[in-house]
């Protein structure tokens, strides 16, 4: 089963860009992700699926700041132009045929 | 417009039995996989199962911590999934989303990933 782990925290000015991470587990390398975005007291929203190669698809409306890409077992989101409302947690989420595990999330604050 | 929207959320006692219902719409919901999963006030994002649709078996999963106690179900012709708890424990208290998942194939398999998530439904388990 794999496991992904994320920074627990993130901070970045306004304006700026940010790179959060995700890293699978050994012998996970490969496996695609999910990127989900949870602003305070809403429901989780699905940003991109993110291949080892680096292709990824976004969701309907998500900004164009939203980008994606890999590294080996590294997973990346990148938010550039950084606004107010992704102040937010941020999951990764992964699967093989019969379990789904995400990472811990990180809350990115927004200077 | 796509939707989920979660119901029948509720406080209830350790022990007892509650089901959830995920009603979708804008989409044809017999071509997905249907997940629920849960967040503990405070903590992160819990799977919890999931229904694979009919083309793929219309097997389900569970988590290790739900399984035993919980069921998936679907009425595809109702464009419902349903999530049956039983045995509740005060653990088991949190917000449940159910979500859309799309179903792919690849060399190894055929997968889902989560492209839609509903609102979320309270449930509290306490005494």
């Amino acid at each position: 089963q794999p496991v992904l782990t994320q920074s627990s925290s993130a901070s970045a000015s306004l304006g700026s860009s940010v790179k959060l991470t995700c890293t699978l587990s050994s012998g996970h390398s490969t496996f695609i992700i999910t990127w989900h975005q949870q602003q305070p007291g809403k429901a989780p929203r699905y940003l991109m699926k993110l291949e080892g190669s680096g292709s990824y698809n976004k969701g309907s409306g998500v900004p164009d700041r939203f980008s994606g890409s890999s590294s080996g077992a590294d997973r990346y989101l990148t938010i550039s132009n950084l606004q107010s409302e992704d102040e937010a947690d941020y999951y990764c989420e992964t699967w093989d045929s019969k379990t789904r595990v995400f990472g811990g999330g990180t809350k990115l604050t927004v200077l | 417009e796509m939707q989920l929207v979660e119901s029948g959320g509720g406080l209830v006692r350790p022990g007892w039995s509650l089901r959830l219902t995920c009603t979708t719409s804008g989409f044809t919901f017999v071509d997905y996989a249907t997940s629920w999963f849960r967040q503990a006030p405070g903590k992160g994002l819990e799977w919890v199962g999931f229904i694979r649709s009919r083309t793929y078996g219309g097997t389900t999963e569970y988590a290790a911590s739900v399984k035993g106690r919980f069921t998936v179900s679907r009425d595809d012709a109702k464009s419902i999934a349903y999530l049956q708890m039983s045995s509740l424990k005060t653990e088991d208290t949190a917000v449940y989303y159910c979500a859309r998942g799309f179903h792919y194939t690849d060399s190894s398999g055929f997968y889902h990933y989560i492209d839609y998530w509903g609102q979320g439904t309270l449930v509290t388990v306490s005494s």
